[in-house]
């Protein structure tokens, strides 16, 4: 199974919004990371944060992470079209491996 | 870098058929990872290496999978004989350090298995 599950599955919000998608997991990590998949690419990685780190930003990305709830949640602000991609939480499983979770497609309607 | 590079990008066959894909990882980096992603079972990691050595091949669906990794700089993931249920997109990625660090992925090779 699935070691990072993202919520919600899809997403559609307008230009200007802003965009929360959450990432919950079932084991102890020590870091959880975001990539982002346009349309027919490959995944690009957006942020990392550690286990011991409870908020991260990168431009208009906030990322938070809650271990004790073993949930992390992506803000993109003041989101354009050029957004509309999947989003995806990847865990490390305690260092053993990373697990991408099933994504969330986020539609910016201009 | 020209980052992960990966041949071809699409490919159709028919059932029966073998397929070979290319990956080219990012020079310098020393853990390269081979995924598979369909609509149905999302992104799932088939095989992965450490210094061009196989460390888990658990992914592999069956025994018509098999990659190999002959130096740092290639690899190839090949499916004899092909079927239908094959057909996905199969991503090449490539880090440096832990095999948990940051994974940069090539474009994908659509394969369809007529």
């Amino acid at each position: 199974s699935q070691q990072g599950e993202e919520d919600p599955q899809a997403l559609s919000i307008q230009e200007g919004e802003n965009a929360t998608m959450n990432c919950s997991y079932k084991t102890s990590i020590n870091n959880l990371q975001w990539y982002r998949q346009n349309s027919g690419r490959g995944l690009v990685h957006l942020i990392l944060i550690r286990s011991n780190e409870r908020e991260k930003h990168s431009g208009r990305l906030r990322v938070t992470l809650d271990t004790s709830k073993k949930s992390s949640s992506l803000l993109i602000t003041a989101s354009r079209a050029a957004d509309t991609a999947s989003y995806f939480c990847a865990t490390d499983n305690a260092g053993n491996m990373l697990t991408f979770g099933g994504g969330t497609r986020l539609m910016v309607k201009p | 870098d020209a980052g992960v590079i990966q041949s071809p990008r699409h490919e159709v066959t028919e059932m029966g058929q073998e397929v070979t894909l290319r990956c080219k990882p990012i020079s310098g980096h020393d853990y390269l990872f081979w995924y598979r992603q369909t609509m149905m079972r999302g992104l799932e990691l088939l095989i992965y290496f450490n210094n061009n050595v196989p460390i888990d091949d658990s992914g592999m669906p069956e025994d018509r999978f098999s990659a190999k990794m002959p130096n740092a700089s290639f690899s190839t993931l090949k499916i004899q004989p092909s079927e239908p249920r094959d057909s996905a997109v199969y991503f090449c990625a490539s880090s440096s350090g832990q095999r948990t660090d940051t994974q940069y992925f090539g474009p994908g090779t659509r394969l369809t298995v007529l």
